[in-house]
């Protein structure tokens, strides 16, 4: 079956670091791959959607300064949250959609990466 | 805007029993609904698919209905085992490539 792969799982660190996240479909191509932000208990909120080769789409009050993406290829996104800070600490977690025609397909995720900082 | 309402409240029940998971939707009908399983610290995984004009969907002990008179999609799980206890989560699209997913509902099947 399709594959997710988030690295890192889990990140600890100082206020006013940058982290990059990784999402990596490893045995399809994803033309498309969304990045999004859970907190306990509640629905995971879209932050952007990612596309291969062009800039990323971003959702209403998530700023794109903050959260940079870059999708170089058709099996790779990244997040890097900039300058983080505690409010920005957070499960984060990314899915991706196999490229073929029709827009009803599956979303395959990554196990997320708990985001933590001090 | 398209809003989904899942059970906030956890379901209880007792193994091999059929737990029963609502889903309802507040706009227009979408093209389909997904449903997912979401386990803690991990990613939600994907269970069914069913289009808008399917009224019933299975795989294996899984079984989805979707009424777009009523709004609703119902989840089942027959034969309900500990290892079913996750949280369930009910998406759908929203237009274009976008998906919303709903808070889920957390179920607990006891042995």
């Amino acid at each position: 079956g399709a594959v997710v792969s988030q690295h890192p799982s889990w990140v600890i660190c100082k206020s006013g670091t940058s982290v990059k996240i990784e999402c990596r479909s490893l045995d399809f191509q994803a033309t498309t791959m969304f990045w999004y932000r859970q907190f306990p208990k509640q629905s995971l909120m879209l932050m952007a959607t990612s596309n291969e080769g062009s800039k990323a789409t971003y959702e209403q009050g998530v700023e794109k300064d903050k959260f940079l993406i870059n999708h170089a290829s058709l099996t790779l996104s990244t997040l890097t949250v900039t300058s983080a800070h505690p409010e920005d600490s957070s499960f984060y977690i990314c899915s991706a959609r196999e490229t073929r025609q029709g827009q009803n397909q599956p979303q395959h995720f990554g196990d997320g990466t708990r985001l933590s900082i001090l | 805007s398209q809003k989904i309402e899942q059970n906030s409240e956890a379901l209880n029940i007792q193994e091999g029993k059929t737990a029963t998971l609502t889903c309802n939707y507040t706009n227009y009908s979408p093209a389909y609904l997904q449903w997912y399983r979401q386990d803690p610290g991990r990613g939600p995984v994907f269970l069914l698919l069913i289009r808008e004009n399917e009224k019933e969907k299975r795989k294996e002990r899984l079984k989805v209905t979707f009424d777009t008179t009523l709004k609703q999609s119902l989840f089942h799980i027959t034969a309900s085992q500990p290892a079913d206890s996750a949280t369930y989560l009910c998406a759908l699209n929203t237009g274009g490539f976008k998906t919303i997913f709903g808070a889920g509902t957390r179920l607990f099947v006891k042995a």
